[in-house]
């Protein structure tokens, strides 16, 4: 059975960096893509980049700029960075098994970026 | 703006069919695999549709997908109380190099 968790701050500053980590359970972080997507409150999805290959990555070209997906594989997690964050990017953060399609997910984790 | 269109709402009673479009170009839909997903209230979004018509184990026949051209339809037969949801499609775009989504549609099951 596969899973995931995210886990992390639930307030961010404004202009500081918001960090996640998915722990990943019954399958390797070195086999299949890894992504994370968002969803602000009460909107849709928007996918933020993936990971593969144990550092292969491709990021949103929207959020290129301030996103850093990374993977440890002897924890078997991978983990977000986006920098410079605004209200913009008040949102429920997933972590999700898939590159283009999403098989498994995290229940998702809610970061608020506020002062 | 979502780069896929999805009509925001369908409604349709117990019992009977719904459909839900997803409209999108050449450089995602028409070029690469289509996905569905079932978000209901307060859960994390679920795979229904993959590579645009495919089942994961253990979603009903209920649920189908079908592609043509720039266009995909999730189908959704014997609708029950349990389907009221969002539902969102998902494609690669080769052109921008993201996925991309629909902007969801909400189901009610009147």
């Amino acid at each position: 059975q596969v899973q995931l968790q995210e886990s992390g701050p639930a307030l961010v500053k404004p202009s500081e960096t918001l960090s996640l980590t998915c722990t990943v359970s019954g399958a390797s972080i070195s086999t299949y893509y890894w992504s994370w997507i968002r969803q602000p409150p009460g909107k849709g999805l928007e996918w933020i980049g993936y990971i593969y290959n144990s550092g292969t990555t491709n990021y949103n070209p929207s959020l290129k700029s301030r996103v850093t997906i990374s993977v440890d594989t002897s924890k078997n997690h991978f983990s977000l960075k986006l920098n410079s964050v605004t209200a913009a990017d008040t949102a429920v953060y997933f972590c999700v098994r898939g590159g283009s399609a999403a098989d498994y997910w995290g229940q998702g984790t809610l970061v608020t970026v506020s002062s | 703006q979502s780069v896929l269109t999805q009509p925001p709402s369908v409604s349709a009673a117990p019992g009977q069919k719904v459909t839900i479009s997803c409209s999108g170009s050449s450089s995602n839909i028409e070029k690469n695999y289509v996905s569905w997903y079932q978000q209901l209230p307060g859960t994390a979004p679920k795979l229904l549709i993959y590579e645009n018509y495919k089942r994961p184990s253990g979603i009903p026949d209920r649920f189908s997908g079908s592609k043509s051209g720039t266009s995909a339809t999730l189908g959704i037969t014997g609708l029950q109380t349990g389907d009221e949801a969002d539902y969102y499609c998902g494609a690669w775009d080769s052109s921008l190099s993201a996925w991309v989504f629909g902007g969801g549609t909400k189901l009610t099951v009147l």
